[in-house]
This record gives C-alpha cells, structure tokens and sequence, in this order.
C-alpha cells in the first residue's frame, strides 16, 4: 500500500504570494491532518479534515486554510506568505479520529519565503 | 494555556544504558498521547500511543507510563542502541487540536 505522498516536495515564494501545498492520503484513509514543522516553534497543530469537512483547527491565522475532496486529498493554502512561514509543512492520515487510529506522516514540503 | 512541557531537550546515553523522557500536559481532558521518533531529514513516525484510560503500555523496548492525575507521561527505552538516535516528540490530544512537545534529541553512543 502506497504512504502519504505531499506535493511539491520544495518550494520558494516570495513575501506576499500566495501557495497551496497537496497531500495524498494512505489509500483508505479519511482522516488528513495537517501540521507545521520549524526549528524555533516545533510541531504545531494547524487542522484536520475528517470526510471533507474540518473537525479541528490549531492556533493560526486565517491566512491558512484547507479543504478535502470526496477521494480524501486534502490541501492546503497559504495565502499572504509572511517570512515566518518558512517551515516544513507535514500532512499525516488516518483511518479515522486519529485519536483511535494511528497517524501516519508523509515526508513533508519545505516552504521557503523570501 | 494548553501546553505540552518535554523534558530534557537534549539526551546522551551509552549503548545498552536506558532512556527516559518526560512530558507533562495541561488539560485534564486529554485523552491521547502518542509518542513519534523523527530521524534527520525523515518524516516523524508513531512509536507508541496511551490512552487515558490505560496506565502503561509496553512495546519490546519501549514503554510508555501516564500518571494522569499528576498530569504526566513518560517514555523509557531500554537497552539503548545506536539506531535509536533521533529526535523524540510527545503530543497530547486536547479538545480541539493535538499539541507537541518540543523534542528530546537522543544520541546513543556506542
């Protein structure tokens, strides 16, 4: 079974732009989360979608959004990029609530802001 | 606010000695807590989960103990091995989000 693949793997934007990162779940899985990797801030939290509906979302602005098709692929969009958005954008499936269901990450897209 | 604390940041052991990290967490809700090891350059990967209704939890090498009304988790690896190396993350579920803590870099010398 083929793991969680995140597309682009690299990209660099410029302040201002805007940008939409891909992840395509474990075949099977509804649940997709997303999250946000940086050396000054850890792993944080930014939302999960659960049957193409958002059931949770962490602490960040609304510059961050996502959405989730009907075949489980979820996105997410950065729109305004500031600097501090540089970071390593994580997506992670499960089968369900990944409180019952182990998540499992895939290898993430490094965004760097200019 | 809800927080997930990680201690210690960095860790040094011997090959064959044992490890402990702690984490404490702020919401007396939390239900989930998973632990992942992230190896450099390599996506983050679950290594043991808790739940709250269980006390410990046991993986060959790996143990996982919560003490929930203290409000803290630990994870021990024994019999440490080179390939244990990595960066360690603890996360707890709160009601809306799931939080991590900072990270335990293990080295594992030989």
């Amino acid at each position: 079974k083929a793991g969680v693949t995140q597309t682009p793997r690299y990209l660099i934007k410029t302040r201002g732009q805007q940008v939409t990162l891909s992840c395509s779940p474990i075949s099977g899985h509804r649940s997709v989360s997303w999250y946000q990797q940086t050396p000054g801030q850890g792993l944080q939290f930014l939302f999960e979608y659960f049957s193409e509906t958002q059931r949770n979302k962490g602490n960040f602005p609304g510059r961050f959004s996502g959405r989730q098709f009907s075949n489980s692929r979820s996105e997410m969009n950065v729109s305004t990029l500031e600097l501090g958005d540089s970071a390593l954008y994580l997506c992670a499936s499960s089968l369900a609530d990944f409180s019952y269901n182990e998540q499992f990450f895939g290898p993430g897209t490094r965004l760097t802001v200019l | 606010g809800e927080n997930v604390e990680q201690h210690p940041s960095t860790l040094s052991v011997q090959e064959g000695d044992s490890a402990v990290i702690k984490c404490t967490y702020s919401d007396s809700a939390s239900n989930y807590f998973p632990w992942y090891k992230q190896e450099l350059g390599k996506r983050p990967q679950l290594i043991i989960d808790i739940r709250s209704n269980v006390g410990e939890k046991k993986d060959q090498r790996i143990a996982v103990t919560l003490n929930k009304t203290a409000k803290h988790f630990s994870l021990h690896i024994t019999e440490t091995q080179p390939e244990d190396s990595a960066v360690y993350f603890c996360a707890a579920r709160f009601i809306l989000d799931m939080r991590f803590g900072a990270g335990t870099r293990l080295t594992v010398k030989p």
